[in-house]
């Protein structure tokens, strides 16, 4: 099965510096890599996603970016803003399948 | 009420009680999902419902019983639970065909006393 690795497990920055946060993954047919943000006592809520046919998407301040070579993706958050802070989660898609492989998940703390 | 809902948001139980948490989705999904959240844990994915056939069981011990009687409807029957078992525990909705992109409930923090 799929398995996804995410780093950090936690990531402060200061308010206006940019965020990254990197996610592997284990099977090459995996197709979809959606972002879920969880802001504190919330549910996830999708954010952004890619899809394996692209290299990169970018969403006003958050972009992310996929290597399928290097089987990792990535996801980048400009000018970071207090209301940034939460946990994000990454995830993969088997395209012939129903069902998400999480990552363990990155706490942002975006100090003012 | 839009979205998707749970009820109730909070349930404490002893190991020998039965209870049920119940998912509603309001956005006319086909697919609908069991996570299991605990601290410092990835989310686990418990079971996945297609148009109301279960397609996936993650290995979940049989102390946890899912229902999906129509495609709004979603429950999770709970039965001699153990403590390990305390957590958070989300239901999300999609398109059959979008599965990546799914919409989560606030759900249920259950303790298991």
């Amino acid at each position: 099965g799929e398995n996804v690795e995410q780093h950090p497990s936690t990531l402060s920055v200061q308010e206006g510096d940019s965020a990254v946060i990197k996610c592997t993954y284990s099977d090459s047919a995996s197709n979809y890599f959606p972002w879920y943000k969880q802001e504190l006592g919330k549910r996830p809520q999708l954010i952004i996603d890619i899809r394996s046919n692209v290299g990169e998407k970018k969403d006003q301040r958050i972009a992310v970016t996929l290597n399928k070579t290097a089987k990792h993706f990535s996801l980048h958050i400009t000018e970071t803003q207090p209301e940034d802070s939460a946990v994000y989660f990454c995830a993969a898609e088997l395209n012939a399948g129903n069902m998400l492989t999480f990552g363990g998940g990155t706490r942002l703390m975006v100090k003012p | 009420e839009t979205g998707v809902t749970q009820t109730p948001r909070h349930l404490v139980m002893g190991m020998t009680n039965k209870k049920s948490l119940k998912c509603e989705q309001h956005l006319g999904h086909n697919a609908m999902y069991w996570y299991k959240q605990s601290a410092k844990k990835p989310l686990e994915l418990m079971f996945v419902y297609n148009f109301k056939e279960q397609t996936e069981n993650n290995s979940v011990p049989s102390r946890f019983s899912p229902e999906c009687p129509n495609s709004s409807h979603l429950f999770l029957h709970l039965h001699t639970l153990q403590p390990e078992d305390s957590a958070l525990y989300l239901c999300a909705s999609s398109q059959e065909d979008r599965t990546y992109e799914q919409y989560f409930g606030p759900g249920t923090r259950l303790t298991v006393t």
